[in-house]
């Protein structure tokens, strides 16, 4: 598969223990972000979202916390399984801007 | 089933030699965008599409041009490839730049 994973920040987990991906964001008018996995070989598929009238989203096993006052942004799973093995990016983008940016990613591994 | 779909998906070429990556979306999505991505720098915008005939750069625009003639197609061009332009590239698309993005599944692009 493709090799996007290299020199990444890596987090490894045992198999059912939950998982916390963390990411820092700069731009204070940033109103919209969003969480990206990213299998190898793959391109980045959407796991959720959040804006900025939020400080928490849940959806199915994943949450992700806003904080504004620190430009935080975590990404917690639950019950971490194999298949949760993966690159995990956050994504930023603002009001009336067009652009996204992505963070770095993290690299996330499940053992067994 | 909804898809972006690249092509090609790997290519092999020499420096100056004109390509082009083509991307097409089956979901009606205004918005498009291409990325670079690299290791430990995650993935850049290159351009993006607001819609038909609209397109703006993002923050890597050097060496590469689109178009946007028809709401379902965004190709990347790359006049004159440079070995700095290998990369794995994504397209991607949304209803707007406040959605959540569907990425294709990449183009390995090497410069030699």
């Amino acid at each position: 598969g493709e090799s996007v994973g290299l020199h990444l920040p890596t987090l490894s987990v045992q198999e059912g223990d939950n998982s916390i991906i963390n990411c820092a964001y700069s731009n204070s008018a940033s109103d919209y972000f969003i969480w990206y996995k990213q299998e190898s070989g793959k391109g980045p598929q959407f796991i959720i979202d959040i804006r900025s009238n939020m400080d928490k989203r849940q959806g199915q096993r994943v949450t992700v916390l806003l904080n504004k006052t620190v430009k935080h942004l975590s990404l917690q799973i639950a019950a971490t399984q194999p298949g949760d093995s993966a690159v995990y990016f956050c994504a930023e983008t603002g009001a009336g801007s067009y652009q996204l940016t992505f963070g770095k990613g993290t690299k996330l591994s499940v053992i067994p | 089933e909804a898809q972006v779909t690249q092509n090609p998906r790997y290519l092999i070429t020499v420096t100056g030699k004109k390509l082009t990556v083509t991307c097409s979306q089956n979901m009606n999505h205004e918005y498009m965008s291409w990325y670079r991505q690299d290791p430990g720098l995650g993935l850049r915008q290159i351009y993006y599409s607001m819609n038909v005939e609209v397109t703006d750069k993002g923050d890597v625009p050097e060496g590469y041009k689109v178009s946007r003639k028809e709401k379902r197609n965004f190709p990347l061009i790359l006049e004159s490839p440079s070995p700095n332009q290998t990369s794995l590239y994504f397209c991607a698309s949304s209803f707007d730049s406040n959605q959540p993005q569907h990425f294709g599944d990449g183009t390995r692009l090497s410069i030699l």
